[in-house]
């Protein structure tokens, strides 16, 4: 199976600024992580992803990094704007499997 | 317009009751997937289907089943409702499984058991 851990719960920042949440994971056959996004209400939604063969991928302003021997992965969101405001889900594939192994998720509040 | 229908969007039910989720996609893909979403255990996996056949499964009660009568679709059938079954149900879908996609998730369907 699969664990993963994602910090930190809650995250507050002022608009403009970068917010970074992390997450690690336990089973070294994981090779795929993919990132969500979900607002009140509504079902997640895919934000970025990135498979084990890169340790870095930028789009539209969110940055993912990888860093594999430390089980280690991270969204980072440059220049926050309010409707960055959200739950935030990183989530991990293990090798050979098809399901998706979610962490608790991170409430991003970006304030004025 | 959404490509994975989950009907109903809330549901209220009894304790012992059964009820069925519906989930239909429109997406073409190959593999679908149930996920539940409560307070108490944010996302979690429950099943996946592939060309309408059980990949995986891990939900521990046989009181949740789901039903593939079609290849795009999977129904979740759960019987003996209880009160912590109340979450939000959410399909999913992606093009195959085994290969390292993230799957679409529905609108998902709320179910509050009293």
């Amino acid at each position: 199976g699969e664990q993963v851990e994602q910090l930190p719960s809650i995250l507050r920042v002022q608009e403009g600024s970068s917010a970074s949440i992390n997450c690690t994971y336990e089973n070294s056959a994981s090779n795929y992580f993919p990132w969500y996004k979900q607002e009140p209400g509504e079902n997640p939604k895919l934000i970025i992803d990135i498979r084990s063969n890169m340790e870095r991928k930028q789009t539209q302003g969110l940055i993912v990094l990888l860093d594999k021997k430390a089980k280690r992965f991270s969204l980072h969101i440059t220049d926050t704007q309010p409707g960055d405001s959200a739950m935030y889900f990183c989530a991990a594939i293990t090798g050979g499997a098809d399901r998706l192994t979610f962490g608790k998720g991170t409430q991003l509040i970006i304030q004025p | 317009d959404p490509k994975i229908i989950q009907k109903p969007k809330y549901l209220v039910a009894v304790t012992g009751s059964e009820k069925i989720l519906i989930c239909e996609q429109y997406l073409g893909h190959n593999a679908m997937y149930w996920y539940r979403q409560s307070a108490k255990k944010p996302l979690e996996f429950m099943f996946s289907y592939s060309y309408q056949k059980l990949m995986d499964n891990q939900t521990a009660s046989s009181r949740f089943q789901p039903q593939s009568s079609k290849k795009n679709h999977l129904d979740l059938q759960i019987t003996a409702l209880k009160p912590d079954d109340s979450a939000t149900y959410f399909c999913a879908s992606s093009r195959d499984s085994y290969n390292n996609q993230a799957p679409l998730f529905g609108e998902g369907t709320r179910l509050s058991v009293l």
